[in-house]
């Protein structure tokens, strides 16, 4: 079992590129989530798929879209990058959206934009 | 705006020492509480999952607790380990809400 996975681990884009990052799970889980963690602020959510076939927006969605592509498989899309999406971006998993299911993380992908 | 406060930032302690520290959260439409545990350069991962009031979970030297009237959990450790050292991080999920709000978390270096 790989857990999350996550592809590039690190990138680095000029303004106005853009690019995908890829997150795979293989634990048959329901949910996935797209998180960016900057220094001093924790994990904030992006966007999130509560299920195949849905997607919703977090708390900082501007400026990327998703897709979730299967079961398995949930990207980030960045349009046109910008400096401030410059980040730490992490996927993660859970079996479905209820209390107690705890989420499981991929191990990140850094993202420099200048 | 849902905020998920954790004190202190950061902690240095004493191999050895116990230690604690402190989540606050909304006190209104709790559902539950999760505690993460994220050593550097690898991924967070769960320590404890609260969902009622007065729980206490316990993992080996470390537990938590959970008062859900008043909006806060701690976690203790105890006899604090160099292999402690890590950023513990709290999130809380609000009651009709499908997703985790995380708090900063406290950073936390134990020195040998």
């Amino acid at each position: 079992n790989a857990g999350v996975t996550q592809t590039p681990k690190f990138q680095v884009l000029k303004t106005g590129q853009s690019m995908t990052l890829q997150c795979a799970q293989d634990m048959n889980h329901n949910s996935m989530y797209w998180y960016r963690q900057d220094p001093g602020m924790g994990l904030r959510l992006i966007y999130y798929s509560a299920s195949e076939g849905t997607t919703d927006k977090g708390e900082v969605p501007n400026g990327y879209n998703v897709s979730r592509l299967n079961k398995r498989e949930f990207s980030l899309r960045l349009e046109s990058a910008a400096p401030s999406q410059t980040s730490v971006y992490f996927c993660a998993s859970s079996p479905g959206t209820g209390a107690q299911e705890t989420q499981y993380f991929g191990p990140g992908t850094r993202l420099l934009v200048l | 705006i849902l905020n998920v406060e954790q004190s202190p930032q950061s902690l240095h302690v004493q191999e050895g020492d116990s230690t604690n520290f402190t989540c606050s959260f909304p006190s209104s439409n709790f559902y539950a509480l999760h505690w993460y545990r994220w050593e550097t350069a690898k991924s967070p991962e769960a320590l404890f999952v609260m969902t009622l009031n007065g729980d206490e979970k316990k993992k080996g030297r470390i537990s938590a607790t959970l008062n859900t009237k008043e909006g806060y959990s701690y976690l203790y450790i105890k006899g604090s380990q160099p292999e402690d050292s890590a950023t513990y991080l709290c999130a809380f999920k609000k009651g009709g809400y499908n997703k985790l709000i995380f708090g900063a978390g406290t950073r936390l270096a134990v020195h040998p």
